[in-house]
């Protein structure tokens, strides 16, 4: 089956500690997304990439980072430096970033505890 | 800037009856995409439709109905006897193009969907 996976689900980690969250697609996009959502708010665009080995921040880079050394896969690092990192993580993929409006199609998720 | 509001920030219905969730957008651009993804409580985002702003016939899908109107800047989205399943939140999204041509969704902020058996 073709998808979107993010693992785990739900992650835990002490303050001040790196946590990097896993985002793997077989959907064989160019494009690749991160969001995150906050309870009662929309998604935020943390990070994007329209092709491998280049991304481009977002509205929330600070405190993120990313890399994209393969199509399948868009590993995103939250950092220390990102000061309230506790909410749930969206990865999101779409046939090209460019040239036209696709459709994102979204992963399950994984939500980030940090106390 | 572009901008999208969702009103209502939860609705509780009985089941089968119809309901529509309101969709507002701001922007200055001529060509614009506007989207309707379903939240389950699973959280995995569904993608239900995709509108280009050239194109203002209403669209239905079984018990789902669009109805995008440029003149009022609104998108809406209806539900026709609504189902226990549909029971989710529900986010409206508009495309704006960055700099380097990629296009950006811009969210509003959902509208919780209860439907009561």
């Amino acid at each position: 089956d073709g998808g979107i996976t993010q693992s785990p689900k739900y992650l835990f980690r002490k303050e001040g500690q790196n946590v990097t969250l896993s985002c793997e697609q077989n959907l064989n996009h160019d494009a690749m997304y991160w969001y995150r959502q906050d309870p009662g708010q929309g998604l935020r665009l943390i990070y994007y990439s329209q092709i491998v080995n280049d991304f481009q921040k977002g509205d929330i880079a600070e405190g993120y980072s990313v890399s994209r050394e393969k199509k399948e896969s868009f590993p995103l690092t939250v950092t220390s430096a990102q000061k309230n990192p506790t909410a749930f993580y969206l990865c999101a993929s779409s046939i090209r970033g460019g040239q036209y409006s696709y459709e994102q199609y979204f992963g399950p998720g994984t939500r980030l505890t940090v106390t | 800037a572009q901008k999208v509001t969702q009103a209502q920030t939860e609705i509780s219905v009985v089941e089968k009856e119809d309901v529509t969730l309101d969709c507002v957008y701001e922007t200055r651009d001529t060509t614009y995409y506007l989207f309707w993804y379903k939240q389950p409580p699973s959280g995995e985002l569904v993608f239900l439709i995709r509108r280009n702003s050239f194109d203002e016939q209403n669209e239905i899908s079984g018990r789902y109905s669009w109805n995008f109107q440029k003149s009022t800047s609104s998108f809406n989205f209806t539900i026709t006897a609504s189902q226990v399943v549909d029971s989710a939140v529900y986010f409206c999204a508009l495309s704006e193009e960055r700099m380097d041509s990629s296009y950006k969704l811009i969210f509003g902020s959902g509208t919780r969907l209860l439907v009561r058996p």
